[in-house]
């Protein structure tokens, strides 16, 4: 079974503090990407990796950066922690991006809280 | 612009009765669609995908149908059980950017199955 794996299950930080979420996969999966789940607005992709060192920005990148040294590793970083990012932040991993084979596995989520 | 809707955010079903949760897209080079379930304070779980070249796709109580022409695909779950009783997130996979395929997700709907 993949086995997506995130640092803390809950976390509270305050406003001006730098935070780091850690995310790690035991499948050697390509692709991992970091979403933030909020009420009535779903998932929305923050950031993805496609390869080690490589990144994307995908919906909502601001205020946010990652880092990927490791292929099963995928760091999420909030530079200066605001309470507007005060949510679920959920990591997760695919072995290949497109059609079949392309469904990406969650990790169970980190609640941030942002005071 | 919402590429991915679920236009019911919630949907209350009787234990043994037909569970069907709607989703409607608006990109045509979406080729690949999937269903999540998510249980509260868990991360999202694959549950059932179909590809555009196919119109049903079977497995077990679940059956997802694709309807090309109208953009629309629907999850039909029966008999449904308590333990379905989740929120469904609806995604559709294509291109994205420089060239990789991401993941579009719907906002969810909650679905309560009575018992």
């Amino acid at each position: 079974d993949v086995k997506v794996t995130q640092s803390s299950r809950y976390l509270v930080k305050r406003t001006g503090e730098k935070v780091f979420l850690e995310c790690v996969q035991d499948m050697d999966h390509e692709n991992m990407f970091w979403y933030r789940q909020d009420p009535g607005l779903g998932l929305r992709l923050i950031y993805f990796s496609y390869d080690v060192k490589m990144k994307e920005k995908g919906d909502i990148p601001e205020g946010y950066s990652v880092s990927r040294e490791k292929k099963e590793r995928f760091s999420l970083i909030l530079e200066s922690a605001s309470t507007n990012q005060t949510s679920m932040y959920l990591c997760a991993s695919s072995l290949t991006g497109a059609g079949p084979g392309n469904e990406q596995f969650f990790g169970p989520g980190t609640r941030l809280t942002v005071l | 612009d919402q590429q991915v809707k679920q236009n019911s955010p919630s949907l209350s079903v009787q234990e043994g009765r037909i569970s069907i949760l709607n989703c409607d897209y608006t990109n045509s080079m979406f080729d690949y669609f999937l269903w999540y379930k998510k249980y509260p304070a868990e991360g999202p779980t694959f549950l059932i995908s179909i590809s555009s070249i196919k119109d049903k796709n079977e497995d077990g109580r679940f059956t997802v149908f694709l309807n090309k022409s109208a953009k629309h695909l629907s999850l039909h779950i029966v008999p449904s059980q308590p333990g379905d009783s989740a929120v469904y997130f609806c995604a559709a996979s294509g291109l994205w950017g420089a060239g990789s395929y991401q993941l579009t997700f719907g906002k969810g709907t909650k679905l309560s199955v009575i018992p």
